[in-house]
Protein backbone atom coordinates (compact mmCIF):
# COMPACT_ATOMS: atom_id res chain seq x y z
CA UNK A 1 0.00 0.00 0.00
CA UNK A 2 0.99 3.68 0.16
CA UNK A 3 3.70 4.94 2.34
CA UNK A 4 4.76 8.02 3.36
CA UNK A 5 8.45 8.98 4.60
CA UNK A 6 7.94 11.43 6.88
CA UNK A 7 11.53 13.51 8.56
CA UNK A 8 12.53 14.16 10.77
CA UNK A 9 10.98 11.81 13.72
CA UNK A 10 12.17 14.79 16.02
CA UNK A 11 13.67 17.77 16.44
CA UNK A 12 14.49 19.87 19.25
CA UNK A 13 15.29 23.76 18.79
CA UNK A 14 15.46 26.85 20.64
CA UNK A 15 12.32 29.68 20.67
CA UNK A 16 13.15 31.80 17.27
CA UNK A 17 14.45 29.25 14.84
CA UNK A 18 12.91 28.44 12.13
CA UNK A 19 12.02 24.72 10.74
CA UNK A 20 11.57 22.53 8.30
CA UNK A 21 10.17 18.92 7.68
CA UNK A 22 9.36 17.28 5.04
CA UNK A 23 7.28 13.89 3.38
CA UNK A 24 8.06 11.93 0.14
CA UNK A 25 6.42 9.30 -1.21
CA UNK A 26 6.54 6.61 -3.80
CA UNK A 27 3.15 7.40 -5.05
CA UNK A 28 1.40 10.47 -6.32
CA UNK A 29 -0.84 12.65 -4.32
CA UNK A 30 -3.81 14.45 -5.47
CA UNK A 31 -3.75 16.57 -2.52
CA UNK A 32 -1.10 16.94 0.46
CA UNK A 33 -2.91 17.95 3.98
CA UNK A 34 -0.69 19.07 7.01
CA UNK A 35 -2.09 18.58 10.48
CA UNK A 36 -0.36 19.27 14.04
CA UNK A 37 -1.41 17.71 17.25
CA UNK A 38 -1.32 18.48 20.26
CA UNK A 39 -1.11 16.16 23.91
CA UNK A 40 -4.77 15.13 24.61
CA UNK A 41 -6.46 16.56 21.23
CA UNK A 42 -7.33 15.55 17.98
CA UNK A 43 -5.02 16.46 15.04
CA UNK A 44 -6.12 20.03 13.75
CA UNK A 45 -5.52 21.02 9.67
CA UNK A 46 -2.85 23.52 8.97
CA UNK A 47 -2.80 23.84 5.71
CA UNK A 48 -4.35 22.06 2.34
CA UNK A 49 -2.08 21.73 -0.65
CA UNK A 50 -3.93 21.17 -4.11
CA UNK A 51 -1.71 21.55 -6.96
CA UNK A 52 1.83 20.57 -7.93
CA UNK A 53 4.45 23.14 -7.31
CA UNK A 54 1.56 25.03 -4.84
CA UNK A 55 3.21 27.22 -2.47
CA UNK A 56 0.74 27.85 0.84
CA UNK A 57 1.40 29.93 3.42
CA UNK A 58 -1.03 29.92 7.29
CA UNK A 59 0.92 32.49 9.44
CA UNK A 60 4.17 31.66 10.11
CA UNK A 61 3.88 28.49 8.33
CA UNK A 62 4.33 27.48 4.82
CA UNK A 63 4.05 24.38 3.01
CA UNK A 64 4.57 23.39 -0.54
CA UNK A 65 3.46 20.44 -2.64
CA UNK A 66 6.07 19.03 -5.02
CA UNK A 67 6.79 19.17 -8.54
CA UNK A 68 6.21 15.73 -9.08
CA UNK A 69 3.35 15.33 -6.48
CA UNK A 70 4.97 12.71 -4.61
CA UNK A 71 6.44 15.24 -1.52
CA UNK A 72 5.64 17.76 0.61
CA UNK A 73 7.43 19.85 3.04
CA UNK A 74 6.40 22.15 5.67
CA UNK A 75 8.02 25.10 7.19
CA UNK A 76 7.48 27.33 10.43
CA UNK A 77 9.87 30.35 11.28
CA UNK A 78 10.72 32.43 13.97
CA UNK A 79 9.30 28.85 16.11
CA UNK A 80 7.30 29.93 19.28
CA UNK A 81 6.98 27.48 22.47
CA UNK A 82 3.31 26.76 21.36
CA UNK A 83 4.54 25.53 18.22
CA UNK A 84 5.42 22.39 20.35
CA UNK A 85 3.16 19.26 19.24
CA UNK A 86 3.08 16.67 16.63
CA UNK A 87 3.32 17.19 12.78
CA UNK A 88 1.95 15.26 10.51
CA UNK A 89 1.46 15.02 6.82
CA UNK A 90 -1.48 13.27 4.59
CA UNK A 91 -2.00 12.08 0.88
CA UNK A 92 -4.87 11.96 -0.38
CA UNK A 93 -4.59 9.58 -3.69
CA UNK A 94 -7.96 10.56 -5.44
CA UNK A 95 -10.06 14.48 -5.83
CA UNK A 96 -13.02 14.38 -4.08
CA UNK A 97 -13.88 11.64 -0.91
CA UNK A 98 -10.83 9.68 -0.44
CA UNK A 99 -8.77 7.95 2.71
CA UNK A 100 -5.74 9.68 3.54
CA UNK A 101 -2.45 8.25 4.28
CA UNK A 102 -0.09 9.69 6.92
CA UNK A 103 2.67 10.02 7.82
CA UNK A 104 4.68 9.04 11.01
CA UNK A 105 5.06 12.29 12.47
CA UNK A 106 7.76 14.60 13.31
CA UNK A 107 7.47 16.04 17.52
CA UNK A 108 8.25 19.39 17.67
CA UNK A 109 10.02 20.97 20.87
CA UNK A 110 10.91 24.22 21.44
CA UNK A 111 13.29 25.78 24.09
CA UNK A 112 12.01 29.25 25.54
CA UNK B 1 -16.41 25.06 10.44
CA UNK B 2 -17.83 22.00 12.18
CA UNK B 3 -17.76 21.30 16.06
CA UNK B 4 -17.09 17.50 16.51
CA UNK B 5 -17.60 16.09 19.99
CA UNK B 6 -16.80 12.34 21.34
CA UNK B 7 -17.73 10.57 24.25
CA UNK B 8 -16.45 9.46 26.73
CA UNK B 9 -13.04 11.80 26.25
CA UNK B 10 -11.13 8.86 28.26
CA UNK B 11 -11.87 5.55 29.85
CA UNK B 12 -10.02 2.90 31.60
CA UNK B 13 -11.79 -0.87 30.40
CA UNK B 14 -10.72 -4.21 31.89
CA UNK B 15 -10.01 -6.58 28.89
CA UNK B 16 -12.90 -8.85 27.35
CA UNK B 17 -15.47 -6.24 27.89
CA UNK B 18 -16.69 -3.90 25.14
CA UNK B 19 -16.54 0.16 24.85
CA UNK B 20 -18.97 2.22 22.40
CA UNK B 21 -17.45 5.61 21.49
CA UNK B 22 -19.57 8.30 19.96
CA UNK B 23 -19.06 10.55 17.56
CA UNK B 24 -21.63 13.54 17.44
CA UNK B 25 -20.96 16.60 14.89
CA UNK B 26 -23.01 19.93 14.88
CA UNK B 27 -24.06 19.88 11.48
CA UNK B 28 -25.04 17.00 8.75
CA UNK B 29 -21.85 15.40 6.89
CA UNK B 30 -21.31 12.90 4.17
CA UNK B 31 -18.74 11.15 5.09
CA UNK B 32 -17.36 9.93 8.75
CA UNK B 33 -14.32 7.92 9.44
CA UNK B 34 -12.90 5.82 12.30
CA UNK B 35 -8.96 5.97 12.86
CA UNK B 36 -7.13 4.42 15.69
CA UNK B 37 -3.77 5.92 16.87
CA UNK B 38 -1.61 3.68 18.70
CA UNK B 39 0.55 4.82 22.03
CA UNK B 40 3.17 7.02 20.08
CA UNK B 41 2.11 6.07 16.38
CA UNK B 42 0.44 7.55 13.93
CA UNK B 43 -3.46 7.70 12.33
CA UNK B 44 -4.65 3.90 11.00
CA UNK B 45 -8.40 4.24 9.33
CA UNK B 46 -10.44 1.96 10.86
CA UNK B 47 -13.12 2.28 8.72
CA UNK B 48 -15.40 4.53 6.64
CA UNK B 49 -19.21 5.17 8.25
CA UNK B 50 -21.44 5.85 5.96
CA UNK B 51 -24.97 6.91 6.47
CA UNK B 52 -27.51 4.27 5.68
CA UNK B 53 -25.08 1.15 4.79
CA UNK B 54 -22.61 -0.58 6.24
CA UNK B 55 -19.31 0.74 7.27
CA UNK B 56 -16.48 0.09 4.93
CA UNK B 57 -13.37 -1.77 6.52
CA UNK B 58 -9.84 -1.07 6.12
CA UNK B 59 -7.74 -4.13 5.82
CA UNK B 60 -6.51 -5.34 8.96
CA UNK B 61 -10.57 -4.26 10.73
CA UNK B 62 -13.05 -6.40 10.92
CA UNK B 63 -16.89 -5.64 11.97
CA UNK B 64 -16.94 -8.34 14.71
CA UNK B 65 -13.93 -6.87 16.40
CA UNK B 66 -15.08 -2.83 14.95
CA UNK B 67 -18.82 -2.57 14.82
CA UNK B 68 -19.66 0.54 13.66
CA UNK B 69 -22.85 2.43 13.40
CA UNK B 70 -24.33 5.52 11.42
CA UNK B 71 -27.53 6.04 11.74
CA UNK B 72 -27.97 9.48 10.78
CA UNK B 73 -26.01 12.77 9.28
CA UNK B 74 -24.95 13.86 12.62
CA UNK B 75 -23.77 10.66 14.72
CA UNK B 76 -21.90 7.73 14.58
CA UNK B 77 -20.44 4.93 16.95
CA UNK B 78 -17.68 2.99 17.46
CA UNK B 79 -17.47 -0.23 19.32
CA UNK B 80 -14.47 -1.69 20.83
CA UNK B 81 -15.21 -5.78 21.41
CA UNK B 82 -13.49 -7.81 23.25
CA UNK B 83 -10.71 -5.78 24.40
CA UNK B 84 -7.48 -6.51 24.63
CA UNK B 85 -4.31 -4.43 26.26
CA UNK B 86 -3.19 -4.33 22.76
CA UNK B 87 -6.80 -2.38 22.24
CA UNK B 88 -5.52 0.63 23.94
CA UNK B 89 -5.22 3.60 21.66
CA UNK B 90 -6.80 7.12 20.83
CA UNK B 91 -10.09 6.56 19.19
CA UNK B 92 -10.55 9.36 16.51
CA UNK B 93 -13.44 10.39 14.10
CA UNK B 94 -12.97 12.44 11.50
CA UNK B 95 -15.33 14.35 8.63
CA UNK B 96 -15.03 15.54 5.62
CA UNK B 97 -14.97 19.29 4.79
CA UNK B 98 -18.20 20.94 2.50
CA UNK B 99 -15.76 22.73 0.42
CA UNK B 100 -13.31 21.55 -0.74
CA UNK B 101 -14.19 17.60 0.51
CA UNK B 102 -10.70 17.01 0.08
CA UNK B 103 -9.68 18.44 3.87
CA UNK B 104 -10.94 16.25 6.89
CA UNK B 105 -11.51 17.37 10.35
CA UNK B 106 -10.92 15.66 13.62
CA UNK B 107 -12.79 15.19 16.52
CA UNK B 108 -10.77 15.51 20.10
CA UNK B 109 -10.04 11.94 20.31
CA UNK B 110 -11.32 8.94 23.08
CA UNK B 111 -8.51 7.72 24.80
CA UNK B 112 -8.65 4.27 26.02
CA UNK B 113 -6.90 1.95 28.50
CA UNK B 114 -7.47 -1.54 28.75
CA UNK B 115 -6.09 -3.31 31.75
Amino acid sequence: GQQLNQSPQSMFIQEGEDVSMNCTSSSIFNTWLWYKQEPGEGPVLLIALYKAGELTSNGRLTAQFGITRKDSFLNISASIPSDVGIYFCAGQSTTGYSTLTFGKGTMLLVSP
Amino acid sequence: SAVISQKPSRDICQRGTSLTIQCQVDSQVTMMFWYRQQPGQSLTLIATANQGSEATYESGFVIDKFPISRPNLTFSTLTVSNMSPEDSSIYLCSITGTTPVNEQFFGPGTRLTVL
